[in-house]
């Protein structure tokens, strides 16, 4: 069983639509990172979190310690929202934060 | 913000020749950088970690011999591909931590794509 697990792993939606992107993991957390991935194979770091809740524009990120799930929102979906998005963990092992265990991704597709 | 500049973003070579890909911090000083790896349609996976002025630390399975890391400046880490063969295609990404804009940074650079024939 992987560790980081993302539902679901591929998401069409409508221009406009609210999405939601979840991920769960398994293993103790000291941060967990939200990541995007465009086709051309950069990566953004979207979020950060190690409790509650954070936004940024049309982006939110909520994550539950206790029952090892996060979640990633966007609000009015656009076309160029479209890309892979990633969770990732930075497992309690006392290494550094930025040590990161991925899931495989969610393919987000927002059609005009 | 705190960017990481990363080339070739592709190459293409020849089985048995080497292949070094840069990655650079352009405005705040990368105390760590990570190298993974990325297969079509498969997670990242962490190659190595690097922290400026000592050994990479590799991921089990990595062979050191084939994949070296320098870390030899706080903007600067490569990773060299040695005797490259058509198994090596992949695509190579790094990241860096460190200080820059007064918080501590993740940054990813672009990726660099191997297609070795």
């Amino acid at each position: 069983k992987n560790e980081v697990e993302q539902s679901p792993q591929n998401l069409t939606a409508q221009e406009g639509e609210f999405i939601t992107i979840n991920c769960s993991y398994s293993v103790g957390i000291s941060a967990l990172h939200w990541l995007q991935q465009h086709p051309g194979g950069g990566i953004v770091s979207l979020f950060m979190l190690s409790s509650g809740k954070k936004k940024h524009g049309r982006l939110i990120a909520t994550i539950n310690i206790q029952e090892k799930h996060s979640s990633l929102h966007i609000t009015a979906s656009h076309p160029r929202d479209s890309a892979v998005y990633i969770c990732a963990v930075s497992p309690n092992s006392g290494g550094s934060n930025y040590k990161l265990t991925f899931g495989k991704g969610t393919l987000l597709t927002v059609n005009p | 913000g705190a960017v990481v500049s990363q080339h070739p973003s592709w190459v293409i070579c020849k089985s048995g020749t080497s292949v070094k890909i840069e990655c650079r911090s352009l405005d705040f000083q990368a105390t760590t950088m990570f190298w993974y790896r990325q297969f079509p349609k498969q997670s990242l996976m962490l190659m190595a970690t690097s922290n400026e002025g000592s050994k990479a630390t590799y991921e089990q399975g990595v062979e050191k011999d084939k994949f070296l890391i320098n870390h030899a400046s706080l903007t600067l880490s490569t990773l060299t591909v040695t005797s490259a063969h058509p198994e090596d295609s992949s695509f190579y990404i790094c990241s860096a931590s460190g200080w820059g804009s007064g918080a501590n940074v993740l940054t990813f650079g672009a990726g660099s794509r191997l297609t070795v024939l």
